[in-house]
């Protein structure tokens, strides 16, 4: 079946970076998006950006433009999202959702476990 | 501003209808983007509930429909039970983000 595996959780201290991976499969992994989302502690789900598997091309939501990198690598169908001087603010679920269909916008089905990011000192 | 607004909580008793709203702006819902909707049950990922406004990924129960008219969506939930119980999100793109937007969540607390 379709799956997303994620890596696990990560503790850093403010400042520095955390790359999270994503490992796909049960499909063709270029063919379909990823998209990464945050969800911190007792609130909402917040967009980051999204990643085509095929070209490696990269839109990131504003608010995340010059600290998040996204990249992928195809000969282990995985997708990476590294975040880049963290602080507090940070701290929060990291998850990957694969596209629900491969063209247009039908929403993100299936999601990854999520990864745990905290970030303290 | 980029805004999908959602009650912050519904609750209901076992057997009754419950109606989520989900109200956004010109530049998402009311420019003609579709709605998603998803379910996360706790201390889990978001599942995927209802797609492109009204349509429901296989295995999602027909208790689940949403719908949507101007700028605005809801999702309703007929014959709740006790496995409802969860947070569920609307998403749809926006153009001033150029990307994607959550409303702030829905906790549903079935009585």
């Amino acid at each position: 079946q379709v799956q997303l595996m994620q890596s696990g959780a990560e503790l850093r201290e403010p400042g520095a970076s955390v790359r999270v991976s994503c490992k796909a499969s049960g499909y063709t992994f270029t063919t379909y998006y990823i998209h990464w989302v945050r969800q911190a502690p007792g609130q909402g789900i917040e967009w980051m950006g999204w990643i085509d598997p095929n070209s490696g091309g990269t839109y990131s939501a504003q608010k995340f433009q010059g600290r998040v990198t996204m990249s992928r690598d195809t000969s282990i169908s995985t997708a990476y999202m590294e975040l880049s001087r963290l602080t507090s603010d940070d701290a929060a679920v990291y998850y990957c959702a694969r596209v629900h269909r491969n063209y247009g916008d039908f929403g993100f089905d299936p999601w990854g476990q999520g990864t745990r990011v905290t970030v303290s000192s | 501003q980029s805004v999908l607004t959602q009650p912050p909580s519904v609750s209901g008793a076992p057997g009754q209808t419950v109606t989520i709203s989900c109200t956004g702006t010109s530049s998402n819902i009311g420019a003609g983007f579709d709605v998603h909707w998803y379910q996360q049950l706790p201390g889990t990922a978001p599942k995927l509930l209802i797609y492109v406004n009204t349509n429901r990924p296989s295995g999602v129960p027909d208790r689940f429909s949403g719908s949507k008219s101007g700028t605005s969506a809801s999702l309703a939930i007929t014959g709740l039970q006790a496995e409802d119980e969860a947070d569920y999100y609307c998403q749809s793109h926006d153009s001033s983000l150029s990307g994607s937007l959550f409303g702030g969540g829905t906790k549903l607390t079935v009585l």
